[in-house]
């Protein structure tokens, strides 16, 4: 049972345009949401992340919105550049409850950007 | 600052053998540390969260006597496959979680590479 889902395996977009990576959720617990974005043979690095509390966060080229209702969050690429072409892992956490915080990831969506 | 290391980087062994994993924080005292597991297409799956001083808990599925972990310092975790076979060949990564206002934040090592012949 799927507790984090990303249902595009793949992704491909032209530079300069928009990249927006969905993750739906199921646990209503869940209360954070990160984004990593790793490179192949490498550890996942952090990219952005949103509290529950909060439907946006920006961090430069990166957005995350949080829709809680439809426990549906997205990450937005604007302008995409081909060196953000790698996996993006969406995770999700529950401060409370017996998870202790520990993160929960979805498969990944590749990302390709075209020159 | 948040940086994780992992030791070696990739290892290839015989059937049988068994094959230790370093995961240590550089520049933080890392309170949690938890090893995950990476099969080709596949999500990360947590395999079990070690907490410094105190047996790890391990995720339903995977074998405590097969995948030992030691988290004996406030920077170090290990994990030992014993008794390794093909199937463990896997892309094992560890990360470790400060005590703090990053409560939810990971910082992940760049993984280890094992092939089991």
């Amino acid at each position: 049972d799927q507790q984090v889902k990303q249902n595009s395996p793949s992704l491909s977009v032209q530079e300069g345009r928009i990249s927006i990576l969905n993750c739906d959720y199921t646990n209503s617990m869940f209360d954070y949401f990160l984004w990593y974005k790793k490179y192949p043979a490498e550890g996942p690095t952090f990219l952005i992340s949103i509290s529950s509390i909060k439907d946006k966060n920006e961090d430069g080229r990166f957005t995350v919105f949080l829709n809680k209702s439809a426990k549906h969050l997205s990450l937005h690429i604007v302008p995409s550049q081909p060196g953000d072409s790698a996996v993006y892992f969406c995770a999700a956490s529950a401060r409370y409850g017996g998870s202790q915080g520990n993160l929960i990831f979805g498969k990944g969506t590749k990302l390709s950007v075209k020159p | 600052g948040a940086v994780v290391s992992q030791h070696p980087s990739w290892v290839i062994c015989k059937s049988g053998t068994s094959v230790k994993i370093e995961c240590r924080s550089l520049d933080f005292q890392a309170t949690t540390m938890f090893w995950y597991r990476q099969f080709p297409k596949q999500s990360l799956m947590l395999m079990a969260t070690s907490n410094e001083g105190s047996k790890a808990t391990y995720e339903q599925g995977v074998e405590k006597d097969k995948f030992l972990i030691n988290h004996a310092s406030l920077t170090l975790s290990t994990l030992t496959v014993t008794s390794a076979h093909p199937e463990d060949s896997s892309f094992y990564i560890c990360s470790a979680r400060a005590r703090g206002p990053s409560y939810n934040e990971q910082f992940f090592g760049p993984g280890t590479r094992l092939t089991v012949l």
